[in-house]
């Protein structure tokens, strides 16, 4: 079957770094995804990754591997706005989407 | 970036009666959209996939009777709740995709949060 399982909610303090980890199981692989959502909003894309490796964004990053079905979002410098959701979906061999049940970030003063 | 609108992004309505939700592309044409539906604190389902022209693939458990979706252009998607419920009351999400984007070309709607009561 395919699953996705990221941790249900995280704690953080403004200013600090995070680490969301997300693995996959999908029936074929074409890229990793990472989404923020914030409460009674539609996601907003944030990062894309289908090679192994770490891709940098401003102060997000993104990491996958693929041997491992594993990948995880990094957020430094955290602000109180980055309160949210975060989904981690994987693209099946149908090039479906298929989504994580989403971390709850929640930031700390 | 490419913008996905949705229309309403609030409804409600009585139990018995139909709700039309629209999904337009704005500055892209979109060859499929997606249908979502998301329950608090879980995750996004997909119900549907539809590509212009075309009927929609729905996926298990989604009645297709009772969730009529229409893509009759490359930038407009609808989906109608026949017959609407409380239990159908959620938040609905479209998903849009655009073929010069790659992977990375899908963009979603605001949302649209229904309660039938």
């Amino acid at each position: 079957g395919q699953n996705i399982d990221q941790p249900t909610e995280m704690t953080a303090t403004e200013g600090a770094i995070v680490q969301i980890n997300c693995t996959y199981q999908t029936s074929g692989f074409n890229g990793l995804f990472w989404y923020q959502q914030h409460a009674g909003e539609a996601p907003t894309f944030l990062s894309y990754n289908v090679l192994d490796g770490l891709e940098e964004k401003g102060r997000f990053s993104s990491f996958l591997s693929r041997s491992k079905g594993y990948s995880y979002l990094l957020l430094k410098e955290l602000q109180m706005k980055d309160s949210a959701s975060y989904l981690c979906a994987s693209m099946d061999s149908n090039y479906q989407l298929i989504w994580g049940a989403g971390t709850k970030l929640i930031i700390k003063p | 970036g490419a913008v996905v609108s949705q229309h309403p992004s609030r409804v409600i309505c009585k139990s018995g009666t139909s709700v039309k939700i629209e999904c337009r592309s704005l500055d892209f044409q979109a060859t499929t959209m997606f249908w979502y539906r998301q329950f608090p604190k879980k995750s996004l389902m997909l119900m549907a996939t539809s590509n212009e022209g075309s009927k929609a693939t729905y996926e298990q458990g989604v009645e297709k009777d009772k969730f009529l979706i229409n893509h009759a252009s490359l930038t407009l998607s609808t989906l109608t709740v026949t017959s609407a419920h409380p239990e159908d009351s959620s938040f609905y999400i479209c998903s849009a995709r655009d073929p010069a984007g790659g992977e990375m070309g899908r963009y979603f709607g605001p949302g649209t949060r229904l309660t039938v009561t």
